[in-house]
């Protein structure tokens, strides 16, 4: 199985900060990754696809990048509603597998 | 609008059965793959299990092959989930989600989540 190493696991940033968060495959999967974004309470969205394609509908802000092992999520300026836990998910092969998640705090 | 409504969840004994269902609209089910993704309180995402669009293909995560199902009927735009032999572990929020394409890829939309309760 592929193992995704998330870091961090958990982010404490303020309003108009940016941030990035980091997955690692355990092996190579080309492009083969999304990001999402979970609100407590809500289902998770996705934000970026092939690693580096922003989602219809989602602010500019979000941008991905990566490939091969090490993948790269960054939000340039921090909104209040950004605040939530972010997951990367490979689906380069069965079982697919997420990242542990990384929880943004309010600084 | 694609739309995922989750039901089927409850309280479970251990060693008991649950079917969940997933009824998808606002796109045509018999082209897209479909998987169920579970969360467990206050755990990260778990990959559940995946089906082809044909229902063909059927993959599991190693913790549920052999006590879960996967199935679909593309007569009537649902997805299902036979889970059998319930453990304490399988508690979670059930969320089904539909891939990019009939080939799997990526998962694009999610329902709301079937919540699972397995305790005596």
């Amino acid at each position: 199985d592929i193992q995704m190493t998330q870091s961090p696991s958990s982010l404490s940033a303020s309003v108009g900060d940016r941030v990035t968060i980091t997955c690692r495959a355990s092996q190579g999967i080309r492009n083969d990754l999304g990001w999402y974004q979970q609100s407590p309470g809500k289902a998770p969205k996705r934000l970026i696809y092939a690693a580096s394609s922003l989602q219809s509908g989602v602010p500019s802000r979000f941008s991905g990048s990566g490939s091969g092992t090490e993948f790269t999520l960054t939000i340039s300026s921090l909104r209040p509603e950004d605040f939530a836990t972010y997951y990367c998910l490979q689906h380069n092969s069965f079982p697919y597998t997420f990242g542990q998640g990384t929880k943004l705090e309010i600084k | 609008e694609v739309q995922l409504l989750e039901s089927g969840g409850g309280l479970v004994q251990p060693g008991g059965s649950l079917r969940l269902s997933c009824a998808a609209s606002g796109f045509t089910f018999s082209s897209y793959s479909m998987s169920w993704v579970r969360q467990a309180p206050g755990k990260g995402l778990e990959w559940v299990s995946a089906i082809s669009a044909s229902g063909g293909d059927t993959p599991y995560a190693n913790y549920v092959k052999g006590r879960f199902t996967i199935s679909r009927d593309n007569s009537k735009n649902t997805l299902f989930l036979q889970m059998n032999s319930l453990r304490g572990e399988d508690t979670a929020l059930y969320y089904c989600a539909r891939h990019d394409s009939g080939s799997y890829q990526s998962l694009q939309d999610w329902g709301q989540g079937t919540l699972v309760t397995v305790s005596s």
